[in-house]
This record gives C-alpha cells, structure tokens and sequence, in this order.
C-alpha cells in the first residue's frame, strides 16, 4: 500500500525559508520510474505543480518557483524535502506531497496535505 | 510552459443534469492528460487519465474525451457527492500543469 504524509511548520514568519517533508511508503525513490512531486493549493486558488524528484537524482521545478525551491530526497529513510526561500504571505497554501500518474508511473498517491501561513 | 484554461470557471446544476468542462492547451499534448476531483479538506482524487480512460472504480458517470490541445470532462447524471473542483492535468511537458479549475456547485 503506497501512503504519503507531509510535515513541516503550521506558521512561517515572511522571509523565512520553508522546509517541508514527504515521508512514504509502499515504494522506494531507488527504483526506476518512482517519483515524487509537490504540488500546493493557496485558499480559493487552483492546484500548482511545484517540483518533482526521480528515482534517478532528477529534479524539475516550476518555472515561476524554481529560484526558490529545492527538492530533495533521502532514500534511506523513505523522504523527500522540499525547500522554500524567502516566503511571503502569498505562499499561504496546502502543500501536498504526491506520487502522481503519468506516462511511466501508473500509480495516483496524494498526502492529506499540510497547511502553511505565512504571517509575522 | 504549457498554459491552460477551463471553462466553465464554475457552475450550478441539478441533481441528474449532464454537465460538461472543457480543457484548452496552448500546447499539442497528444492524451496525456489527467482529470482531477478535488473537494475541500481532502486530496485530489485521480478520476481519468490518458484523457478517456477511467480509473478503477470510478463511477461511469464520468468520462472524459479529447488529444491534441483540446479536451472534454463529462459527467452524465450529476449526484450531490460529485460537488467539488475539478481540475485538468497535463504531463506531457515539464513542469507539468494543472489547468485553473471548474467549481460545480448543486442548484
């Protein structure tokens, strides 16, 4: 059974840097084809891709994101840790951390998502 | 990167009406296209991918259809748990994006 769970910091004050982590199970980020993605969701806004991470070291960010965040991952201990520079209140959001279907990976895996704001 | 758009942004129908979503691309994707449920307090729920194939033990009341740069979400007998946002997907290119949203909204 594949699970994921996010943890991190409810309250971030503006400027800080947000670290988050992605703990799962039911896979390994060893074996080829895995992946893990973040994905946040602001308060009445849409879903936004963040970054992602392979089973092979490779790493995809955002565009609009990516000179803020870093993904990555320790596969000894079944997590992956995304970081966020200089957060404003903006990136006031739930962050989810997933498994999500695509071309190579058939298997759709969400966290229950973990709630981040962003305030002094 | 590939840009999106849904319409409706957001719509109210009854118990039992068709209601369809569509998805622009400005990209050519071929069908690798996601669709999303996502309701509030829980995580985004995988309903189709490929752009028309159900997932297990999705109701068949949902279908979705499309290729290229243009796609349609359908659902046939709207019920009072299908209330959410719902949410088209690409993974054709990195980064990968979710198009903007369609809030469904019961009468």
């Amino acid at each position: 059974q594949v699970t994921l769970k996010e943890s991190g910091p409810a309250l971030v004050k503006p400027t800080q840097t947000l670290t988050l982590t992605c703990t799962f199970s039911g896979f390994s980020l060893n074996t080829e084809g895995m992946r893990v993605t973040w994905i946040r969701q602001p308060p009445g806004k849409a879903l936004e891709w963040l970054a992602r991470i392979d089973w092979d070291g490779d790493k995809f960010y955002s565009t609009s994101l990516k000179t803020r965040l870093t993904i990555s991952r320790d596969t000894s201990k079944n997590q992956v840790v995304l970081t966020m520079a200089n957060m404003d209140p903006v990136d006031t959001a739930t962050y989810y951390c997933a498994r999500m279907r695509d071309k190579w990976d058939f298997r759709d895996s969400w966290g229950q998502g973990t709630q981040v704001t962003v305030s002094s | 990167d590939i840009q999106m758009t849904q319409s409706p942004s957001s719509l109210s129908a009854s118990v039992g009406d068709r209601l369809t979503i569509t998805c622009q691309l400005s990209q050519d994707i071929s069908v690798y296209l996601n669709w999303y449920q996502h309701k509030d307090g829980q995580a985004p729920k995988l309903l189709i991918h490929d752009a028309s194939n159900l997932e297990t033990g999705v109701p068949s009341r949902f279908s979705g259809s499309g290729s290229g740069t243009d796609f349609t979400f359908t659902i046939t007998s709207l019920q009072p748990e299908d209330v959410a946002t719902y949410y088209c997907q690409q993974y054709n290119n990195l980064p990968f994006t979710f198009g903007p949203g369609t809030k469904v909204n019961l009468k």
